[in-house]
């Protein structure tokens, strides 16, 4: 089983909102990725989790935070967003650090903030 | 600075072979990974060559020459469904993967 999941599906929020992304694998990954990828790009890696740990965090405005509760689950939560957040929000994980190379993907969630 | 080069758009007609080159340049190099995206969906894993040379999977296959800083995807018998975009992707280790801009391969009948 490859399948990693993402609630909800498609999100629109205004811009003093609070909402929270979801992410599940229960493959027994240990790194698990959170990305942003607007129309015609490529994703851009926001933050990595490597055993529960932030391990990467890519400069990322405060108004994103993302929290691992356990090993399978992965949460981005957001507020005080801005029109140009909006775009495709991907969680990956992979198995480890030595896996950082096949890393598989949810289906996104499609965030719109007006 | 770090940097991955592909086409931006290949064209090829059903039932051909179709080769998508990508040649980095980056600060740190575990290997070369290829995922296929098609419009609306998500990229999804399809080969990682952490060694030189060819990786076959089915239709697909990838080829890395770490010496020259390039690799290729081979695709295979080409169907319509094969249309989609196709990001090559440097992992420099420290879980940082860097994408290039991606190469849309359109498949005509």
């Amino acid at each position: 089983d490859t399948e990693v999941t993402q609630t909800p599906k498609h999100l629109v929020m205004g811009m003093t909102n609070k909402k929270s992304l979801k992410c599940e694998q229960h493959m027994g990954h240990r790194a698990m990725y959170w990305y942003k990828q607007k129309a015609k790009k490529p994703p851009e890696l926001m933050f990595v989790y490597s055993y529960e740990k932030l391990s990467i965090n890519e400069s990322v405005p405060s108004r994103f935070s993302p929290e691992c509760p356990n090993s399978s689950l992965l949460n981005l939560h957001l507020h005080a967003l801005q029109p140009e957040d909006s775009a495709l929000y991907l969680c990956a994980s992979s198995q480890d650090f030595a896996g950082g190379g096949e890393q598989y993907f949810g289906p996104g969630t499609r965030l719109t903030v007006t | 600075g770090q940097s991955l080069e592909q086409p931006s758009e290949v064209t090829a007609v059903e039932g051909a072979i179709v080769q998508i080159n990508c040649t980095y340049q980056t600060s740190g190099f575990y290997g070369l990974s290829w995922y296929q995206q098609h419009d609306g969906g998500a990229p999804t894993f399809l080969s990682y060559n952490a060694l030189d040379g060819l990786e076959e999977t089915g239709r697909f296959s990838s080829f890395l020459s770490r010496s020259d800083s390039y690799g290729y995807l081979l695709l295979q018998e080409l169907q319509m469904k094969d249309s989609a975009s196709y990001f090559c992707a440097v992992y420099t280790g420290g879980f940082k993967t860097i994408f290039g801009a991606g190469t849309r391969l359109f498949v005509k009948a």
